[in-house]
């Protein structure tokens, strides 16, 4: 079957650590975003990639990284610089940018510890 | 810089009502979706209205685009305990990602 998976889904760093979540897509889909959802704020885009090997910030990309080598993986790597990390994440993909729905993984739950 | 506003943040029905959620958008747009979301999971899309459409069904949704008001509103019809979820709506303004809402967390009370 099709579909996004996200993981792990529970997720614990400690203070200075560096962390990465996966994201891979079997959907052909040709655009990916990490979004960072926190209670009562809704989704806010971190960051999101259009082809292999670029990607553009979003709104807050501070203390984030990612990379784009395959076109089915788009992990996120949440550096010892994001101060507040405890979110859950949200992967999603689509096939243009914007122009139709996007499929969203199962989220990761990320808690500093 | 989020784009759409729902309104409720919250609405409590019973099971065969009506549910209506309410999105506010700031800039023009070329489309605008819906999405629903289960607690602690991932965000499911249900709809998708383009600028030039002012009503659309799917199912027991229905969604209507008053683009002069930039508004959206979502309308379940008798609705079940299964519809109890948050939905967002979510805008397209060009060729940049889409920008969610803050969400409407519904409970369908059997």
């Amino acid at each position: 079957d099709g579909g996004i998976t996200q993981s792990p889904k529970y997720l614990f760093r400690k203070e200075g650590q560096n962390v990465t979540l996966s994201c891979e897509q079997n959907l052909n889909h040709d655009a990916m975003y990490w979004y960072r959802q926190d209670p009562g704020q809704g989704l806010r885009l971190i960051y999101y990639s259009q082809i292999v090997n670029d990607f553009q910030k979003g709104d807050i990309a501070e203390g984030y990284s990612v990379s784009r080598e395959k076109k089915e993986s788009f992990p996120l790597t949440v550096t010892s610089a994001q101060k507040n990390p405890t979110a859950f994440y949200l992967c999603a993909s689509s096939f243009l940018l914007a122009r139709g729905g996007y499929t969203f993984g199962s989220g990761t739950r990320l808690t500093v510890v | 810089s989020q784009q759409g506003e729902e309104d409720p943040q919250a609405l409590s029905i019973q099971e065969g009502e009506n549910a209506t959620m309410n999105c506010s958008y700031k800039t023009s747009i070329n489309n605008l979706q819906w999405y629903r979301q289960n607690s602690g999971r991932g965000l499911v899309h249900l709809i998708l209205i383009r600028s030039n459409e002012r009503e659309k069904h799917s199912g027991r949704l229905r969604v209507t685009l008053d683009t002069s008001k930039k508004s959206s509103s979502l309308l379940i019809t008798a609705s079940r305990a299964a519809d109890t979820a948050s939905y967002f709506c979510a805008t397209d303004a060009g060729n940049t990602p889409l920008v969610f809402g803050k969400g409407t967390r519904l409970s369908v009370i059997a």
